[in-house]
């Protein structure tokens, strides 16, 4: 099993561009989620799903999209990249007690 | 609304020497389950021991163990015998009846010669 895998793991972007970060996992996990990261900070939720077609928003979903079209990929959307969305980005998926992270995906906007 | 709270920055511990590491919860979910991760330097997030609501003996797995206390709503995590290696930024978290994970700030530990 490869785990939960996410490209790109660096992007720095330019204020104003669009791009969408990958996540996938093959342990056939109904739960996937989103956090990012910040230098002090905890991570923070920002989308997450319980299963293939549902999502719901965390704690600060604001600037980003999702779905979840198949079990296996739960991609994150940036629409316009701003400054503040400069982080770490982690993706993750459970079945029950254990939760695996991704390796994160760096993203500076500029 | 849940919430976690680390109130230590910063931890030095000897190589050798037990540390514990707190960690405080506020939750009105009856049942909720509590995790410790462990982030290296490296960046990944590292999941290290987990703590149900309603077990009612303290978690272990090796060298780290969960002193979970329901009535003060605390749970510390004990690293035993510390290693040059357990250098790491580590989180409490907590997820509720929403399978949402809520995590503190962290403390970052440095182990000592």
């Amino acid at each position: 099993n490869a785990g939960v895998t996410q490209t790109p793991k660096f992007q720095v972007l330019k204020t104003g561009q669009s791009m969408t970060l990958q996540c996938a996992q093959d342990m056939n996990h109904e739960y996937m989620s989103w956090y990012r990261q910040d230098p002090g900070m905890g991570l923070r939720l920002i989308h997450y799903s319980v299963g293939a077609g549902i999502t719901d928003q965390g704690e600060v979903p604001n600037g980003y999209n999702v779905s979840r079209s198949t079990t296996e990929d739960f991609p994150l959307r940036l629409l316009s990249a701003a400054p503040s969305q400069t982080s770490v980005y982690f993706c993750a998926s459970s079945r029950g007690v254990g939760q695996y992270f991704g390796p994160g995906t760096r993203l500076t906007v500029t | 609304a849940q919430k976690i709270t680390q109130t230590q920055p910063g931890m030095f511990v000897q190589e050798k020497e037990a540390v514990t590491l707190d960690c405080t919860y506020d939750t009105s979910d009856q049942s909720y389950g509590l995790f410790w991760y462990k982030q290296p330097s490296s960046g990944e997030m590292i999941f290290l021991i987990y703590q149900g609501s309603y077990d009612e003996q303290n978690a272990t797995e090796g060298r780290y163990s969960l002193n979970f206390q329901k009535a003060r709503k605390s749970a510390n995590l004990v690293i035993s015998a510390s290693q040059l290696g357990d250098s790491a930024m580590y989180f409490c978290a907590m997820r509720g009846t929403a399978s949402k994970l809520t995590f503190g700030t962290g403390t970052r530990l440095q182990v000592t010669l």
